[in-house]
Formats: C-alpha cells, sequence, structure tokens
C-alpha cells in the first residue's frame, strides 16, 4: 500500500506563471489537507477536502490559490500568478474519515519562486 | 488566540534525560489529538494518538486533559535520534502548533 504521493517533489516557477501540485492520498482514504510550511516554520492550514467537496478553506489565500479534489484522480492545488512570497514547501495529508482518524503526510512539493 | 499552541523551545538535553512538552488547545470540541515528528526539511511523521486520557508507547507517554485544554509529551531516556520537531495537531479540521524542537546532545 503506497503512501500519500505527492508530485512534483520540487518546482521551480518564474514569477506570474501558474504552479500545480498533486497528491494522491493512501488508498482508501478519502479526505485530503493541504499545508504550507515556511523554512523554520509551523504547518499552516490551507484547506480540507473530502472527494468533490471542500469542507474548509479557511486558510486559504483569497486570491490565486484554489484546491480540488475530484471524484478520480489526485488532489491538486493551483496557485496562479506565483509570487516569490509563495516560495515555500507544501505538504498534504491524507486520513480515512474526518473525526478521530490519523493522517499520514506525502513528501512534500519545495515550490521556489524565482 | 491560535488553536493549538506550543512552547517553540529548543529543549537542549543531554542523552538520557526525561523532557516533557505541552500544548494547549482552545477548541474544546476538538475530539482527538496527535503528535507528529519532523525531521529537518522532512515531512511530518506519526508519533502518537491521542483519543482520551493517554497512551503509552515505550519512552514515549502521551496525556490529555481535557478540563484544562492540553496535551503533553513525555520523552524518557532521551536518545541523540530524539533531535527533531515535536508537532501536536488536533482535530478537527487538523490543526497543528508551530512545534517544539528538540536536542539531544551527547
Amino acid at each position: 500500500n503506497a503512501g500519500v504521493m505527492q508530485n512534483p517533489r520540487h518546482l521551480v516557477r518564474r514569477r506570474g506563471q501558474e504552479a500545480r501540485l498533486r497528491c494522491s492520498p493512501m488508498k482508501g482514504h478519502s479526505h485530503v489537507y493541504w499545508y504550507r510550511q515556511l523554512p523554520e516554520e509551523g504547518l499552516k492550514f490551507m484547506v480540507y477536502l473530502q472527494k468533490e467537496n471542500i469542507i474548509d478553506e479557511s486558510g486559504m489565500p483569497k486570491e490565486r490559490f484554489s484546491a480540488e479534489f475530484p471524484k478520480e484522480g489526485p488532489s491538486i492545488l493551483r496557485i496562479q500568478q506565483v509570487v516569490r512570497g509563495d516560495s515555500a514547501a507544501y505538504f498534504c495529508a491524507s486520513s480515512p474519515r474526518d473525526q478521530n482518524a490519523e493522517a499520514f503526510f506525502g513528501q512534500g512539493t519545495r515550490l521556489t519562486v524565482v | 488566540r491560535k488553536e493549538v499552541e506550543q512552547d517553540p523551545g529548543p529543549f537542549n538535553v543531554p542523552e538520557g534525560a526525561t523532557v516533557a512538552f505541552n500544548c494547549t488547545y482552545s477548541n474544546s470540541a476538538s475530539q482527538s489529538f496527535f503528535w507528529y515528528r519532523q525531521d529537518c526539511r522532512k515531512e511530518p511523521k506519526l508519533l502518537m494518538s491521542v483519543y482520551s486520557s493517554g497512551n503509552e508507547d515505550g519512552r514515549f507517554t502521551a496525556q490529555l486533559n481535557r478540563a484544562s485544554q492540553y496535551i503533553s509529551l513525555l520523552i524518557r531516556d532521551s536518545k541523540l535520534s530524539d533531535s527533531a520537531t515535536y508537532l501536536c495537531g488536533g482535530y478537527n479540521k487538523l490543526i497543528f502548533g508551530a512545534g517544539t524542537r528538540l536536542a539531544v546532545h551527547p
């Protein structure tokens, strides 16, 4: 049973381009969480999704950022018109259900905006 | 007030020492809590789950105090390999504290 898979592991984008980060949850997991982490800082919650539904996006910036988790395929975190301040590690985690369920993390995508 | 708060440390302890971290939470509706360990530039890995009053796994003990809304992690007989950042997380929507750094030295 493969773990949570994120790709790409490293992504370099020029200012103004779009970044697409993918997260394939563990088999049987239908809940996905996305986090952003700056160097020497903690995990900042961004969005919580179930299949085809956004449950909580209170941590998402209001502009340029969007997330989806379609019925088929991975969850996607999309950042439009990237700026230097978007450079960070983006982690996703998946769990089989919401409350009281252990969540497991992918290895993260390190986004660098140049 | 942040939903989950931790002392950032760092805690510098010698090998063999016992060290304890506390984590406080503000959402009294939170049902379950977790401790994760994160090594530098790696993904967080689940260390322990805390569903009721506590949990013990070898040298690690986690306790939950719902009345005071805090969770603790106790590490006994610290090893050099325990050096990492320890993240406390709670539902709902799985929010984490900023993490507590532990450095174990010879």
